[in-house]
């Protein structure tokens, strides 16, 4: 199969500090992961998609000094909030794909990580 | 920004009752994947589609995929609790390493 983690599961911060979220793909190479962020009862929003070893894109609206995405490796990616506040309390999602282009593979998701920003 | 839509947002139906939810994008998708989340946890992936105008079937589930490839069905048919979670459709725009996820549809089945 592919399975992807995610660390950690849950995380209770307090306004300003820094909170990192990883996402691993346990049995495959990732070249493409994807951050999505999902409120309450909505959909996924896609926040950025991360290569391998390349500067992440990032949607529209989403500031990238504040969401810090690294993808260091083919297994590992990591997303930082920075200076976090209440309003980026939410659940953060990663997914994987394993070819370059990602359109023409499935994405693997992780399980997600709740943050709770106090 | 994401246009991805999916009618309709909320349906309850009677267990045994079909259901249907439908989904639209505003531009061309090069293909689409179906996706199921139960409440309090993360997408599953159930199905891809690719050519215009394809039908697949996995069991009680019949999914679609528009001519002009900018528009998929899902279907259930005799649905029963295991049922219950939100069905997203989700699709890369053509030429563009993203997906996008429809609004999504959340289905409650009452036993």
């Amino acid at each position: 199969g592919a399975v992807v983690s995610q660390h950690p599961s849950w995380v209770i911060c307090k306004s300003g500090t820094s909170v990192k979220i990883e996402c691993r793909s346990l049995d495959f190479q990732a070249t493409t992961m994807f951050w999505y962020r999902q409120f309450p009862k909505q959909s996924l929003m896609l926040m950025a998609t991360s290569n391998e070893g390349s500067k992440a894109t990032y949607e529209q609206g989403v500031e990238k000094d504040k969401f810090l995405i690294n993808h260091a490796s083919l297994t590992l990616s990591t997303l930082t909030v920075t200076s976090a506040h209440p309003e980026d309390s939410s659940f953060y999602i990663c997914s994987a794909s394993k070819y370059q282009t990602g359109s023409e593979e499935t994405q693997y998701f992780g399980p997600g990580t709740r943050l709770l920003v106090l | 920004g994401q246009q991805v839509m999916q009618i309709p947002q909320y349906q309850h139906v009677q267990e045994g009752e079909d259901f249907t939810t439908y989904c639209n994008s505003s531009t061309t998708l090069s293909n689409i994947q179906w996706y199921k989340q139960r409440p309090g946890g993360h997408p599953v992936f159930l199905i891809q589609l690719v050519k215009s105008g394809e039908v697949k079937k996995q069991k009680r589930l019949t999914f679609q995929f528009g001519e002009a490839k900018k528009n998929s069905s899902l279907h259930i048919t005799a649905t029963q609790t295991t049922d219950v979670g939100t069905y997203f459709c989700a699709g890369p725009v053509y030429n563009f390493n993203k997906f996008y996820f429809g609004s999504g549809t959340k289905l409650n089945v009452k036993p």
